[in-house]
Formats: C-alpha cells, sequence, structure tokens
C-alpha cells in the first residue's frame, strides 16, 4: 500500500487569494491525480499530475485556476487560485500503484478541506 | 462518456440486517470496478474492485460485490450489518484511462 500525506488537512481563506496543496507519497507511484469533492457531492476528476510535464485537465478545470506541479515520481500540488466560495470543496490526491499481480490500485489521500470566506 | 449511477442516496437499515446497495455503469466494454467507503472525517478506503474472473468478488469488513455483465450492475453486499458500517459509500469505474469516475454516492445509516 501507499501512505499519502496531504497538507494542510483543512484551512478557511479570504475570497481572492490563492492556497497550495501539497501531495506527499511514501513510494514512487506511476500516476498521481487530483480530486475534488464539493459539500454532499461525489468527487469529481480535476487532473491528472504529470511527472515532469503539464497536467491533463478534465473538462471544466483549467490550468490558470488550478495549476498543477509534479517535480518528481512522490510528491505533486494542487494551487486553487483566485478563490470564490464556489471553490469550497475537499481536494484529494490519489495514487497508483502497481503490486505485485500487475493491476492498479487507487489509493487516497485524508483530503484538503477548504472552507473560502 | 462513461457514468456511474447509484439510484440510492440514502439507506437505512437496522443492525444485523443485510445490505444491498446498488450500482450501475454504462460504459461499452466491462471496466474496472471498485467500491469504496468513506467515513465521516476519513479519507477514502478501498472495499474490494473487479477486474477480472470470478464475477462475486470479496472484500474487506465482510462485504461482497457481484459484477453482472447483462445488467451493468456491481452490486455491493453484506448479510449483517454492523453500526460501524455507517458510512458513505462510493461505486467507481476505471475505464481503462487509470483515473477514476464515481457513482454520486450512498449514504447508509444503521439503527441500533
Amino acid at each position: 500500500s501507499a501512505v499519502i500525506s496531504q497538507k494542510p488537512s483543512r484551512d478557511i481563506c479570504q475570497r481572492g487569494t490563492s492556497l497550495t496543496i501539497q501531495c506527499q507519497v511514501d513510494s514512487q507511484v506511476t500516476m498521481m491525480f487530483w480530486y475534488r469533492q464539493q459539500p454532499g457531492q461525489s468527487l469529481t476528476l480535476i487532473a491528472t499530475a504529470n511527472q515532469g510535464s503539464e497536467a491533463t485537465y478534465e473538462s471544466g478545470f483549467v490550468i490558470d485556476k488550478f495549476p498543477i506541479s509534479r517535480p518528481n515520481l512522490t510528491f505533486s500540488t494542487l494551487t486553487v487560485s483566485n478563490m470564490s466560495p464556489e471553490d469550497s470543496s475537499i481536494y484529494l490526491c490519489s495514487v497508483l500503484l502497481i503490486p505485485d499481480r500487475g493491476y492498479d490500485e487507487a489509493f487516497f489521500g485524508q483530503g484538503t478541506r477548504l472552507t473560502v470566506v | 462518456a462513461q457514468s456511474v449511477t447509484q439510484p440510492d442516496i440514502h439507506i437505512t437499515v437496522s443492525e444485523g440486517a443485510s445490505l444491498e446497495l446498488r450500482c450501475n455503469y454504462s460504459y461499452g466494454a466491462t471496466p474496472y470496478l471498485f467500491w469504496y467507503v468513506q467515513s465521516p472525517g476519513q479519507g477514502l478506503q478501498l472495499l474490494l474492485k473487479y477486474f477480472s474472473g470470478d464475477t462475486l468478488v470479496q472484500g474487506i469488513k465482510g462485504f461482497e460485490a457481484e459484477f453482472k455483465r447483462s445488467q451493468s450492475s456491481f452490486n455491493l453486499r453484506k448479510p449483517s450489518v454492523h453500526w460501524s458500517d455507517a458510512a458513505e459509500y462510493f461505486c467507481a469505474v476505471d475505464t481503462g484511462r487509470r483515473a477514476l469516475t464515481f457513482g454520486s454516492g450512498t449514504r447508509l445509516q444503521v439503527q441500533p
């Protein structure tokens, strides 16, 4: 399995500011993803964090709003830029391992609960 | 595009009763199928997964799920629910992109 540390675990931010969320994994992983879970909703994929290149964003999410970095195989950051109350959500980092059996299993961080006021 | 439907938003069962949570998916081929549980203030925990082979899969905490290709379903079951099973349950699919598409979730409440 993988141990994923997300920081911060929660934050309250002023609208118009930006917050960077960190995701650290205790082992090298093939793929890393960022999801958003809006209040009372399911999880929606924001983007795939690609190591050494630009992230791949899902429809409805743009790099200017959610810039993502992945400098190596164990670390990624997601920035929520120019925040508004609509950005209040839980943001989750997810990683994909390839276990011995040869297929993938996704693990999730504890999430960052963001409130924008 | 693939989609996942969990028709039951909220289910209440008595402790000791059996449980079935429904999940249907829409995709041309058979995707990888997952059930996750999210307890209050907790992250997502994988209960079980289906990739291929035996259509009845066993998971952790006494859960099992059955894949039915003809119905495009992957329903989660437990024969006897415990109070600690109260949580949000998400069905998810991976259609090969390695990212997950989640259903809207089913909130399970357990009555004593």
